[in-house]
């Protein structure tokens, strides 16, 4: 899977927005780009994922940038609740069939402050 | 919903010892994948069930580790004989299947397993 480069960490204010990017230089055509997130003391947790196209959930949206090079998560306001370690992954399609790996890296520690 | 279960939450044995780390999917998810954190390092894949066949076994570090999912439904995973390396959390997940859209992995919270 191709690598993704992620700040080690970052902070916010309550209430404020937050824009967590991420690097994926070396992504594929046929990668997709998804963002879990891990709350202390939790398993990972799946936030959004996306292709090529800006994307939005009840949790948070993803903006992907032209050239697919890189991508911001963005938490529209963050909450204490929001405070976890982010990861942003890319799926490879040509994985294989059956083959699901998730390939974690350190990915970005958020504190929100109140 | 129940979401992903994962049984012990917490194990502590000693090195040399056998333990069983068992992971009840959400119902009706196809897929089920084990992954494990050791410590100060990343999450890491172990294997991937489709329904019981083992589909993807590549993560497996060793032949002390079996993962089994007879009937398709709950995993368990055995490591056998437990070394110090070992320790870490050992997480499942599962998903009801996979495609270009619905690729969203439910995680468990994980089972802590410390070898002493």
């Amino acid at each position: 899977d191709a690598k993704t480069t992620q700040p080690n960490s970052m902070e916010s204010n309550e209430e404020e927005p937050v824009h967590l990017p991420c690097n994926h230089s070396t992504i594929s055509g046929t990668d997709y780009i998804h963002w879990y997130r891990q709350l202390p003391s939790q398993g990972p947790e799946y936030v959004i994922h996306g292709l090529t196209s800006n994307v939005n959930n009840r949790m948070a949206s993803l903006a992907i940038a032209e050239d697919r090079k890189s991508s911001t998560l963005i938490l529209h306001r963050a909450t204490l609740r929001d405070a976890a370690v982010y990861y942003c992954i890319l799926r490879s399609l040509a994985s294989g069939a059956g083959s699901y790996q998730l390939t974690f890296g350190k990915g970005t520690k958020l504190s929100v402050i109140p | 919903e129940a979401g992903v279960t994962q049984f012990p939450s917490h194990s502590v044995i000693e090195k040399g010892q056998t333990v069983t780390l068992r992971c009840d999917p959400i119902s009706g998810h196809d897929n089920l994948y084990w992954y494990r954190r050791v410590m100060g390092k990343e999450i890491k894949f172990l294997l991937h069930f489709v329904k019981e066949s083992k589909q993807d076994e590549s993560g497996m570090p060793n032949n002390r580790f079996l993962a089994e999912r007879t009937g398709g439904t709950y995993s368990t995973l055995k490591v056998q004989p437990a070394e110090l390396e070992d320790s870490g959390v050992y997480f499942c997940a599962s998903s009801l299947r996979q495609g270009l859209n619905t690729g969203e992995l439910f995680f468990g919270e994980g089972s802590r397993l410390t070898v002493l």
